[in-house]
Formats: structure tokens, sequence, C-alpha cells
């Protein structure tokens, strides 16, 4: 069936540190996947996509890594700030009879120590 | 741009008492929103697409009848929790699909609303 799996809860990095989260999803099939920030109390921020037919993505202090062959997902965030701090949810675009859906994962905490 | 907005941001009712969440996209027309809920330290579930003008698609263990879902403008998506219980006190939070771009998948999310059943 469908899933997307984390495999870190939680993550505690020092200020100024990269951090990567990880993510693996199990259908083969999807072909678009999301990052997304969540604070406290607050909806999901976007912060990078990614298409299957690319390995990589690069924003503003962010990397977004496909591994389509273990299908694996990386979330690189390079000099984390304590703005930083935050639950992050990978997600996966699935096709369904009625159009697509996300399916996110479990989520993982990030903890930034100053 | 593409900016989602919930009202109201948290709700306290009683048992038996019905709710309505409003979603509206504020700068752009979506053809497709979706609902979702979210329980204390756990991730989003997707409850139901609902596709503006047509019937809202549940995912399969969401009660259609407790979770009314109307998208009635292409701005404006309501949910309504009938009859309330104490088990349903969660995050609820909705997305939007902007209609020009719905080939990229994108989906805009709200800040959530909050409810609490007591």
């Amino acid at each position: 069936g469908e899933s997307v799996g984390l495999h870190l809860p939680t993550l505690s990095v020092q200020e100024g540190d990269n951090s990567i989260i990880n993510c693996a999803y199990s259908n083969s099939a999807s072909d678009y996947f999301i990052w997304y920030k969540q604070e406290s109390g607050k909806g999901p921020q976007f912060i990078i996509d990614i298409r299957s037919n690319m390995d990589k993505r690069q924003g503003q202090r962010v990397t977004v890594l496909l591994n389509k062959t273990v299908k694996h997902l990386s979330l690189q965030i390079a000099a984390t700030q304590p703005g930083d701090s935050a639950v992050y949810f990978c997600a996966e675009n699935t096709l369904q009879e009625y159009g697509n859906k996300l399916v996110f994962g479990a989520g993982t905490i990030l903890r930034v120590k100053s | 741009g593409a900016v989602v907005s919930q009202h109201p941001s948290r709700v306290i009712c009683k048992s038996g008492t019905s709710v309505k969440i409003e979603c509206r996209s504020l700068d752009f027309q979506a053809t497709t929103m979706f609902w979702y809920r979210q329980f204390p330290k756990q991730s989003l579930m997707l409850m139901a697409t609902s596709n503006e003008g047509s019937k809202a698609t549940y995912e399969q263990g969401v009660e259609k009848d407790k979770f009314l879902i109307n998208h009635a403008s292409l701005t404006l998506s309501t949910l309504t929790v009938t009859s309330a219980h104490p088990e349903d006190s969660s995050f609820y939070i909705c997305s939007a699909r902007e209609w020009r771009l719905a080939s990229t998948d994108t989906q805009y999310f709200g800040p959530g609303t909050r409810l609490t059943v007591l």
C-alpha cells in the first residue's frame, strides 16, 4: 500500500551546522515530492519540491535529493538556524481515480540548539 | 500570492453541536480543495477532496454524513462537523490547488483550525 515514512522522529543540531532529514516512500509510481515545514499551531509551509525526473533540486539554503532506486528522499538544510526549528514532513503525490492526492510522512522534529 | 485562509482559527464547542469551518483562497481560484485532520504529534491525514460544483470524495474511514463538505465557489469550501464529540477534537487544515496550475499538483495550505469539543 501507500506509505511515506521517516527514519528519524527527532533531530537535534547545533546552530550553524547542516541538517539532513530523511524520508522513505513506498509508491514507485509517485512522480512528485514535496517537503513542508510546520511550526506549532500553524499549517504546513511549502519548502521545496522535486519531480521524479530529477534527482536533485536546490533552493535557498535547502536541497532536496531524490533516489528513485531505493525510494528515498532527503532534505538538507545548510547553516541551520533557530528559526528552522519545526516539524518537517515529506509528502508524495499519488494519482487517484479522482485526481491527485498527497500522502504525508510521519514527520521529523528538528531542534536547533544555540 | 497563493494565500489560503481559514476561519475560525480555533473553536470550542459542546458535545452534540455542529461546527462549520471555512477555507478560502484569497488571491486565486481553486477548483480543488482538500481537508486534512491532524491529531497531536501526528501527521496530516487527508479526509476528503472537494471539487468546485461537485460532491466531495471522502477517504476510506471518513464518515461523509458527519463531515459535510461544500465547495460552492472557486474560492470557498466549508467543512461542517456535525454532532461533534470529544474524539473529533483535532487540528483541521485545508489546502487549495489553483485551477490554472492544476497540472503542477501544488497545494497551498491554510493556517488550520483547532477544534476542541467539550
